[in-house]
């Protein structure tokens, strides 16, 4: 049974560019949610994705926004990438919207130079 | 602002010895996950807690959520090296996680 999986693992953008990342969620599970870990901190909520709409969202600029489609895989996109955007962007999933049952991915390693 | 505090932030530790994690909050949560992650991988969910001084054991370690449901502890006994990295606290609120600032353990053979 396949968990959490992102893509890419690793990334190098530069500043200004724009960043597409992917997620599928463990099978059974309908929800999902981005985390922002930047390093030696703990992960930072970006928002949540729930039959395809965005449900909640944390303290994050607009140029962060994202997308879930209808096999409940989802995309975390950024623009306008700053330096300070360099973190580990972390997709979790959860069943039937709760926080409860969490699975995390491993992760994309993003760096903007 | 960082709603979840975790003291200590560093531990280096000896293998045997004993040592306890705390996650402390001025806010009350639903309830309270505890999470070890690993370099290069994300957080692996150790266990919930959501009664207020609900203890929970997982082999050696020992879980224990506040009477106020504020506050957290970790605790675990003779340490092997096999427990190195780093811990999160999280508290679970409208169904999102509030993770705390992360504790990470060295445990030394």
């Amino acid at each position: 049974d396949a968990g959490v999986t992102q893509s890419p693992t690793h990334l190098i953008k530069t500043r200004g560019q724009q960043v597409t990342l992917r997620c599928s969620p463990k099978s059974g599970h309908d929800t999902v949610s981005w985390y922002q870990q930047a390093l030696g901190q703990g992960p930072q909520f970006i928002f949540q994705y729930y039959e395809e709409e965005e449900r909640q969202r944390g303290n994050f600029p607009d140029r962060f926004s994202g997308h879930q489609f209808p096999n409940y895989s989802s995309e975390l996109n950024v623009n306008a990438l700053l330096l300070g955007d360099s973190a580990l962007y972390l997709c979790a999933s959860s069943p039937q919207g709760r926080a409860y049952g969490y699975t995390f991915g491993s992760g994309t390693r993003l760096t903007v130079v | 602002t960082q709603l979840l505090e975790q003291s200590p932030q560093f531990l280096s530790i000896q293998e045997g010895e004993n040592l306890t994690v705390y996650c402390n909050s001025s806010s009350v949560f639903s309830s309270l996950q505890w999470y070890r992650q690993e370099p290069g991988e994300g957080p692996v969910l150790l266990v919930t807690v959501v009664t207020g001084g609900e203890v929970k054991k997982l082999k050696r370690l020992t879980f224990q959520f506040g009477d106020a449901r504020k506050d957290s502890s970790l605790h675990i006994t003779a340490a092997q090296t096999g427990d190195t990295g780093l811990y999160l606290c999280a508290g679970v609120r409208t169904d999102k996680l509030i993770f705390g600032t992360g504790t990470r353990l060295q445990v030394f053979p």
